[in-house]
């Protein structure tokens, strides 16, 4: 256990719909991390945050992705007007050598 | 080129056979190297985290990593079925838990 929480494990959506994931990592740790994984492929950056500052943002995540983190603790990602593209589990990580929670699976029909 | 190349498998093996798992890399700047283990569904486990040239060994596994030939492994001894997994190797420029480049990741059965 990695201590960090993920929520929801699963979310199934139709397409056009907003999501969100939710992440609560262990206090200490002050940057965290959002990686998409699609099938077959390996984890790829998103963004990362310094406390609460947004510090970094990959070419991947389109104007559709919004990520936060209030205070420096929980981080949200939000995905707006879902699209097929977008169905794959969603990781929050943290720490030195980058422990993962167990992810959000996104399915979007 | 990718900046990092992992043969996706699948690995059939017997158990207690010994699981030799390669990653090559293309950019000499990389110094940091992880190994994560993924089972079905679930997030990437960290495995082994290295940052020099050479083995490191933890239990029945060892990492090795030939910063000349930008080539790194993960040796699994004695291989049980609960090794059954996909592993995924991670390079990063730096440490203190900078942005990771992963492989593709290498699907592995062990057999009874």
């Amino acid at each position: 256990d990695t201590g960090v929480s993920q929520d929801p494990r699963h979310k199934i959506t139709k397409r056009g719909q907003n999501v969100t994931f939710r992440c609560d990592p262990i206090s200490e740790h002050n940057r965290l991390y959002w990686y998409r994984q699609t099938l077959g492929q390996g984890p790829e950056f998103l963004t990362y945050f310094q406390n609460e500052a947004q510090l970094e943002k990959s070419r991947l995540l389109s104007d559709r992705f919004s990520a936060e983190r209030p205070k420096g603790s929980f981080s949200t990602l939000e995905i707006q007007r879902t699209e097929q593209g977008d169905s794959a589990m969603y990781l929050c990580g943290q720490g030195r050598e980058l422990f993962f929670g167990e992810g959000s699976r996104l399915t979007v029909l | 080129q990718k900046e990092v190349e992992q043969d996706p498998g699948p690995l059939s093996v017997p158990e207690g056979a010994i699981v030799s798992l390669n990653c090559t890399y293309s950019n000499s700047a990389f110094q940091y190297f992880m190994w994560y283990r993924q089972y079905s569904r679930k997030g990437p486990e960290l495995l082994m985290y290295t940052y020099s040239s050479g083995n490191k060994e933890d239990g029945r596994f060892t990492a090795q990593v030939d910063k000349s030939s930008k080539y790194i492994s993960l040796f699994i001894r004695d291989s049980q079925p609960s090794d059954s997994a996909t592993y995924l190797c991670a390079i990063s420029l730096t440490g203190g838990g900078n942005k990771l480049t992963f492989g593709t990741g290498t699907q592995l059965k062990v057999e009874l």
